[in-house]
């Protein structure tokens, strides 16, 4: 089992652009969530999906970001255009409805800087 | 939510074990608690989980209090790769949709 996979793992950009980080979770999870890490705000859960249907995106900071999960495989977190306070790791995880724990697997990140 | 209080920072001697407190006071009857734990700057990784009993896995145990209102998790023989920040959460919301509201977690240095 390949373990969630995110792309890039490393993003550099300047501000005002595009940026738009990938996630791939688990084959046969059904909710995928994605978080953001920083010093100062620790890991916050930005928005979460279950089969592809986004849930609650309550932690979503403002209208420049935005995430889709157009099938089970592939979800994106777009940010548009960039800040840099934006500037922080990205994770993605997903779980299993069928799991007894119900714990989330994570991917390794994306480390985001906005320059 | 129900918000968890755990202490910034804590020592422990490889080969003996690491007991990790956490208080939930808040906590509703039908809340689990978790532990995850995050080596560096890796993703989190999930250690254990439980509502009302004690747990034990491969990675550790987790003994709740009969109020619920706190547990402690035990590394029954840290390593240094223990090493890590260790996060106790109250789980909110049920099954696989559950989220996961984490706080800043206690810094595990374990010492050779």
């Amino acid at each position: 089992d390949a373990g969630v996979i995110q792309s890039p793992r490393h993003e550099v950009t300047e501000m005002g652009q595009e940026v738009t980080l990938r996630c791939k979770p688990i084959s046969g999870h059904n909710s995928l969530f994605w978080y953001r890490q920083t010093m100062m705000r620790g890991l916050e859960l930005l928005i979460y999906f279950n089969n592809n249907v986004p849930i609650d995106d309550s932690g979503m900071p403002e209208d420049r970001f935005s995430a889709k999960m157009p099938n089970a495989s592939f979800s994106t977190l777009k940010i548009q255009p960039s800040e840099p306070r934006d500037s922080a790791v990205y994770f993605c995880a997903s779980t299993s409805q069928w799991t007894s724990s119900h714990e989330q697997f994570f991917g390794p990140g994306t480390r985001l800087t906005v320059l | 939510d129900a918000k968890t209080t755990q202490p910034p920072s804590m020592d422990c001697a490889e080969g003996r074990a690491a007991n990790l407190p956490c208080n939930h006071s808040t906590i509703s009857g039908n809340e689990y608690v978790y532990w995850y734990r995050q080596i560096h700057s890796q993703g989190p990784q999930y250690i254990i989980h439980g509502l009302k009993n004690n747990e034990t896995n491969e990675m550790a145990s987790l003994i709740i209090t009969e109020d619920r209102k706190s547990s402690t998790l035990i590394l029954p023989h840290a390593t240094l790769r223990d090493t890590a920040v260790y996060y106790c959460i109250v789980r909110v919301g049920a099954g696989n949709t559950g989220k996961l509201i984490f706080g800043q977690g206690t810094t595990l240095q374990v010492k050779p």
